[in-house]
């Protein structure tokens, strides 16, 4: 049963232009999200970050929204760069857990 | 110096073999984790230490055994492998839960034949 769902397995998006991912999630108990990134043969790392007070949180040319009532999350990378592209995985958990849930990931090409 | 580091990276083994993946971390975190990538990309949660106890037991079958000698080890012991068993394991560390994030190894690719 998967509480963290990233329905876009891919998105495409050229060099410069803004790049939005999409997480939705069911557990109404999770308190803190967190963005990994992940190149082929690596492991995932981590991006960003938003507790559920917040409804944004901001690192340089990433955003991430945070819209706890609709159970949604948004990451928005402005300006793409050709090396964004990767997986792109939502993760969530709650206030005292441990357990780190994922989503499928959203895999990420900037075209040049 | 590397963070998080296991060995090996990659293993091919035959059906009904045992084996074991490695994992350190030397970032002076006290929970550890494993997890696994099946051949859909899902990152799924298989264990997971605290300062050496067993905090996170998902539904594994009990061939996987998890042990911790310290705070920056934990091993993962496969035993009478299977084919379904082939996927990419992952080992995790962080300092407590909540945003604390977890810092991954670059992964172990095991194949079963």
């Amino acid at each position: 049963d998967q509480q963290v769902k990233q329905n876009s397995p891919s998105l495409s998006v050229q060099e410069g232009r803004i790049s939005i991912l999409n997480c939705d999630y069911t557990n109404s108990m999770f308190d803190y999200f967190l963005w990994y990134k992940k190149y082929p043969a690596e492991g995932p790392t981590f991006l960003i970050s938003i507790s559920s007070i917040k409804d944004k949180n901001e690192d340089g040319r990433f955003t991430v929204f945070l819209n706890k009532s609709a159970k949604h999350l948004s990451l928005h990378i402005v300006p793409s760069q050709p090396g964004d592209s990767a997986v792109y995985f939502c993760a969530a958990r709650g206030s005292n857990d441990y357990k780190l849930s994922f989503g499928a990931g959203t895999t990420v090409t900037v075209r040049a | 110096d590397t963070a998080v580091s296991q060995t090996p990276k990659y293993l091919v083994t035959q059906m009904g073999n045992d084996k074991s993946i490695k994992c350190e971390q030397n970032l002076g975190h006290d929970t550890m984790y494993w997890y696994k990538q099946d051949s859909k990309k899902f990152l799924k949660i298989m264990f997971s230490y605290n300062n050496k106890e067993l905090i996170i037991n998902e539904t594994v079958p009990n061939r996987f055994s998890p042990k911790s000698p310290d705070k920056a080890h934990l091993n993962l012991h496969i035993n009478s492998l299977e084919l379904g068993d082939s996927a990419v394991y992952f080992c995790a560390s962080s300092q407590g839960a909540g945003l604390s994030p977890l810092h991954f190894g670059n992964g172990t690719r095991l194949t079963v034949t």
